[in-house]
């Protein structure tokens, strides 16, 4: 059954406590993301990957941190330093290659709602 | 700053009639144009992409670039209480074929 699967569903966060969202996708895809989305908005990006061992930040990096160890796993960690980290974050793959076409298409896991206790 | 502009809504169409949701976009290079469905609580699924100006059409929805005045549009035919939804306009910067920048979206009800 291929997809992006995002876990857990739902994390709460202590204050001064960081978390890892978890985020694994078995569609071969190069191209993966994070993104953060508040109620009534759009999608922001926070980081994206490429390829293997190589990430860059997006529009709202501070606060988060990622790895990208495996092809198929890119997981987000919330920090401490994040102030303000309620929102419904949502990972996304793509299949990668620069240039237009199907290959730059992003496909999204079913999200992880953070709240913080 | 390059920015995806679309009208928050609701627009409320009766069942049956045609909704008509439009975005507008900055970077005039920008070449690969998505539109995604959100249901609430939910997360965005790909409805439509659009590269050539002019209209793709999938079913019930045409997909509508004009690259010169820098507005993608999305029409829904025979609108189905089950298309309320939230509709997410994305588009690839012209400097990173990579990323999206997404619109806040346009909130569609489709009333019975």
């Amino acid at each position: 059954d291929g997809g992006i699967t995002q876990s857990p569903k739902y994390l709460f966060r202590k204050e001064g406590q960081n978390v890892t969202l978890s985020c694994e996708q078995n569609l071969n895809h190069d191209a993966m993301y994070w993104y953060r989305q508040d109620p009534g908005q759009g999608l922001r990006l926070i980081y994206y990957s490429q390829i293997v061992n190589d990430f860059q930040k997006g529009d709202i990096a501070e606060g988060y941190s990622v790895s990208r160890e495996k092809k198929e796993s890119f997981p987000l960690t919330v920090t401490s330093a994040q102030k303000n980290p309620t929102a419904f974050y949502l990972c996304a793959s793509a299949p990668g290659l620069a240039g237009p076409g199907p290959k730059n298409i992003q496909y999204f896991g079913a999200g992880t709602r953070l709240s913080v206790l | 700053q390059k920015e995806v502009e679309q009208n928050s809504g609701p627009l409320s169409v009766p069942e049956g009639a045609i909704a008509s949701l439009n975005c507008t976009y900055s970077d005039r290079g920008s070449q690969s144009f998505f539109w995604y469905r959100q249901y609430s609580g939910k997360s965005p699924e790909l409805i439509m992409f659009i590269y050539s100006n002019g209209d793709k059409e999938d079913g019930r929805f045409t997909a509508q670039l004009n690259k010169a005045s820098q507005y993608v549009s999305l029409l829904i035919r025979d609108s189905q209480p089950s298309d309320s939804a939230t509709y997410l306009c994305a588009v690839n910067p012209v400097d990173s074929s990579y990323k999206l920048i997404f619109g806040s979206g346009t909130r569609l009800l489709v009333r019975p």
